[in-house]
């Protein structure tokens, strides 16, 4: 059984950055793409980016591409996903979202991390 | 990459059926058949519903059901029940390789 935890919520100040872990368990750890979605309050979901975790190789969508990181430390099985210069816009709940490789859907989801971004 | 576009709010009764929609283009959901159909009751994080266009995942009703005719998919939820009420996003594998999610469809068991 796939299980992801995630960190605790954070509120953050615009122009900072803040960097959200996924913690995996119950799978083997190079049998799932990590994909990372938001959702801002009230808003729909919104896909910002993907990473292998055997290349560590990442996409992420055009909208987040200069300011999203994803990373990856294969001896904790954890993922982290960086968003920088934070905007009140940012506001959002972060998911990480497990897609077994190659199937192209996402069957598991973390409980969710709030980013709150608030001068 | 805009959202794909699905009607804000479907509403039926229990027991009919209804359907709905996500338009995309020719760089998305006509490119692809990695559609796939996500339920999302308040404060939960989304479920997979239909992957594949209208492969439906382990455990979920076959009283829902997916399809697609060039850039337009469909979900379709037949024998409403109240327990379906709920947000559905669509999403699509994109030409580009990224991925883009529907603006999201409430709906609602009158």
């Amino acid at each position: 059984q796939v299980h992801l935890e995630q960190s605790g919520a954070e509120v953050m100040k615009p122009g900072a950055s803040v960097k959200i872990s996924c913690e995996a368990s119950g799978y083997t750890f190079n049998n799932n793409f990590m994909h990372w979605v938001r959702q801002a309050p009230g808003q729909g979901l919104e896909w910002m980016g993907v990473i292998s975790p055997y290349t560590a190789n990442m996409k992420s969508s055009q909208m987040f591409q200069a300011r999203v990181s994803l990373t990856r430390d294969t001896s904790t099985s954890t993922f982290f996903m960086e968003l920088s210069s934070l905007k009140s816009e940012d506001t959002a709940m972060y998911y990480c979202v497990g897609e077994v490789a190659g199937t192209y859907y996402f069957d598991s989801w973390g409980q969710g991390t709030l980013v709150t971004v608030s001068s | 990459q805009s959202a794909l576009t699905q009607p804000a709010s479907v509403s039926g009764s229990p027991g009919q059926s209804i359907t709905i929609s996500c338009t995309g283009t020719t760089s998305d959901v006509a490119y692809s058949n990695h559609v796939t159909w996500y339920q999302q009751h308040p404060g939960k994080a989304p479920k997979l519903m239909i992957y594949d266009v209208s492969r439906r995942s382990s455990g979920v009703s076959n009283r829902f059901s997916g399809s697609k005719s060039g850039n337009t998919a469909s979900l379709t939820i037949s024998g409403l029940q109240a327990e379906d009420e709920a947000d559905y996003y669509c999403t699509s594998y994109t030409i580009s390789k990224t991925y883009v999610f529907g603006s999201g469809t409430k709906v609602t068991v009158l």
